[in-house]
């Protein structure tokens, strides 16, 4: 039972490139979330998924697009990457929320 | 604009002493509520949740709701070095949405 997994764990982008972020949850759980966390901004809500083939936006959908796959994995696609997407991204399932382990992300 | 405050810390105690860590949130429809605790570098893991008034006793920790006062704590007894971390509290305003503090940072000074 490995809970929630994230890959990758690192990347480094330059602006303007491309990138998807997969995350997979083995809890059965309906809901899903991505999150990014920044120094001084706490954890913010990009997108949730409340069941498989819905899709909604939270606090900062701007720049991010989602796929719900399926019950199970839930995608984080930045088309465009810019510096101001530096962070560290966290996905989460379930109403508790169950983190993974993250993806840091740089974008030069 | 639905917020959670917590202070932001460092908050220092003795081993084998209560840290208590507190929270308030603004949003009267909160339904549910979350403690995670984040070592540096790493994700955020659930302690606990609350969802009715009172306490609610896990091991070294008790989370103590009031509605009526908007306002959540956390309480780790025994305090230990390994709790040394920052803790997240969470509110569920909106259905399936979280909104997260910024997180009080814990030193547990042995």
């Amino acid at each position: 039972n490995a809970g929630v997994t994230q890959t990758p764990k690192f990347q480094v982008l330059k602006t303007g490139q491309s990138m998807t972020l997969q995350c997979a949850q083995d809890m059965n759980h309906n809901s899903m979330y991505w999150y990014r966390q920044d120094p001084g901004m706490g954890l913010r809500l990009i997108y949730y998924s409340a069941s498989e083939g819905t899709t909604d936006k939270g606090e900062v959908p701007n720049g991010y697009n989602v796929s719900r796959l399926n019950k199970r994995e839930f995608s984080l696609r930045l088309e465009s990457a810019a510096p101001s997407q530096t962070s560290v991204y966290f996905c989460a399932s379930g109403s508790e929320q169950y983190f993974g382990p993250g993806t840091r992300l740089t974008v030069t | 604009q639905k917020e959670v405050e917590q202070n932001s810390g460092p908050l220092s105690v003795p081993e084998g002493a209560i840290a208590s860590l507190n929270c308030t949130y603004s949003d009267r429809g909160s339904q549910s509520f979350f403690w995670y605790r984040q070592y540096s570098g790493k994700s955020p893991e659930l302690i606990m949740f609350i969802y009715s008034n009172g306490d609610k006793e896990d091991g070294r920790f008790t989370a103590q709701l009031n509605k009526a006062s908007q306002y959540v704590s956390l309480l780790i007894r025994d305090s230990q070095p390994s709790d040394s971390a920052t803790y997240l509290c969470a509110v569920n305003a909106i259905s399936y949405q979280l909104t997260f503090g910024k997180g009080t940072k814990l030193s547990v000074i042995p």
